[in-house]
């Protein structure tokens, strides 16, 4: 089965500095991953995905990740933190190998910024 | 401005009682998925439709939690009987593919607290 495991739970950074979210991936088949953000009380919303196009995959407020695949990795990252992008982040993986396309989805990362 | 919507947003029961969730995907999608986030376990995928066909419904609890679609505007999860370790958000998501490359629309979330 397709899994995705997102290494730190919490992670802070200073306003401006570099983001850097973790998620690496298991897969037999090339996989499509997608990276989801989540704001207080609200529903999760894409920010980019790969889906074996680009390896470097850029989305929504300046955000973006590479898919490395001899690293297994498809980390998310942002030069310059702001304030607005304290939120809860979710690395997902959509599971080609069973043939069912469902969306199975990290245990998340919850980044702070620092004023 | 599309958008998938669920009802209620808020839901407080007592133990016992029967908990029904209701989710109106964006008209056009043909997938469907129910998830349940909580602290401890995160986003957990209880039930997965496609052309309102149940295709996987492996991560949910058969004996008391029940997930249908009567026709394409509705989706519902059901809960009965239910119990305190069922207090979580829940999650409807709808997608226009069933390739698994598409995005996954959430809608805002039901919060159920089982007292």
């Amino acid at each position: 089965a397709q899994s995705v495991t997102q290494l730190g739970s919490h992670v802070s950074v200073s306003e401006g500095a570099l983001v850097l979210l973790r998620c690496n991936y298991s897969s037999s088949v090339p996989p499509y991953l997608f990276w989801y953000v989540q704001y207080p009380n609200q529903g999760l919303q894409l920010l980019l995905k790969y889906t074996s196009a680009a390896t470097l995959v850029k989305g929504i407020n300046g955000f973006e990740a590479e898919f490395k695949k001899s690293e297994t990795s498809f980390h998310l990252t942002k030069p310059s933190a702001h304030m607005s992008d304290a939120a809860e982040y979710f690395c997902a993986v959509s599971d080609r190998a069973s043939g069912t396309y469902k969306y199975i989805f990290g245990t998340g990362t919850r980044l702070k910024v620092l004023a | 401005d599309a958008r998938v919507t669920q009802t209620p947003r808020h839901k407080v029961t007592e133990m016992g009682q029967e908990v029904t969730m209701r989710c109106q995907p964006i008209l056009g999608h043909n997938t469907v998925f129910w998830y349940r986030q909580t602290m401890m376990q995160g986003l957990e995928l209880l039930a997965y439709f496609r052309n309102r066909a149940p295709l996987d419904d492996s991560g949910m609890p058969k004996d008391r939690f029940s997930a249908e679609m009567p026709d394409a505007t509705l989706a519902t999860l059901k809960i009965q009987p239910s119990e305190p370790r069922d207090s979580a958000v829940y999650f409807c998501a709808s997608g226009g593919t069933s390739g698994g490359t598409g995005e996954l629309f959430f809608g805002e979330g039901s919060r159920l607290t089982v007292l």
